[in-house]
């Protein structure tokens, strides 16, 4: 199984901030890679896919990138609705995987 | 507008079963796989596993925590699909979403999710 970690677990900003959250895989990924957003009580969202795609509606502060075993989301300035949790996900083989999430607060 | 709506949740003791449904709207559901993606109280997210479309003979794919308990099948007629789960353990309690997949030319996303439905495994 490929293992995602994703650092820090945690973070604390404020608005306006840059924000870059890592996932790291255990074995390569390619660039099947995507992340979500959660808020409490609701569904994920996905934002990024195929590592670096933008989903429709998005906003554009909101990047992927990397390729292989190393992958970045970064929310170039973060947002008072940004706050979350972030998740990725390896769609490269079964089982799919999430990384364990990024919970991003207020500072 | 696409629409996902999950139902079928609730207490369950251990070793009971239950099953769950997602109702598909606003999108042809049978040219998608469809996926079942759980979470359990203040964890994070987990697959649980896919069906494929009829072009795919409906193949499925599990994880290894629900193989042989779990079962997802599919109603393309009546744009629904299903979970069965047998053999409920209290480690299955858990929010459980569906979750439509759509291709990109290389891989299968997930990109729109039902709301969850809980299911508690309790004695």
């Amino acid at each position: 199984d490929i293992q995602l970690t994703q650092s820090p677990s945690f973070l604390s900003a404020s608005v306006g901030d840059r924000v870059t959250i890592t996932c790291r895989a255990s074995q390569g990924s390619s660039t099947y890679l995507a992340w979500y957003q959660q808020k409490p009580g609701k569904a994920p969202d996905l934002l990024i896919y195929a590592a670096s795609t933008l989903q429709s509606g998005v906003p554009s502060r909101f990047s992927g990138s990397g390729s292989g075993t190393e992958f970045t989301l970064t929310i170039s300035s973060l947002q008072p609705e940004d706050f979350a949790t972030y998740y990725c996900q390896q769609l490269k083989s079964y089982p799919l995987t999430f990384g364990g999430g990024t919970t991003v607060e207020i500072k | 507008e696409v629409q996902l709506v999950e139902s079928g949740g609730g207490l369950v003791q251990p070793g009971g079963s239950l099953r769950l449904s997602c109702e598909a709207s606003g999108f042809t559901f049978g040219d998608h796989y469809m996926d079942w993606v759980r979470q359990a109280p203040g964890k994070g997210l987990e697959w649980a596993g896919r069906i494929r479309r009829k072009g795919n003979d409906y193949t499925t794919e599990y994880a290894a925590s629900v193989k042989g308990r779990f079962t997802i099948s599919r109603e393309d007629s009546e744009n629904s699909l299903y979970l069965q789960m047998n053999n409920l353990k209290i480690e299955d309690t858990a929010v459980y979403y569906c979750a439509r997949t759509f291709y990109d030319g290389s891989i299968y996303y997930h990109d729109y999710w039902g709301q969850g439905t809980l299911v508690t495994v309790s004695s």
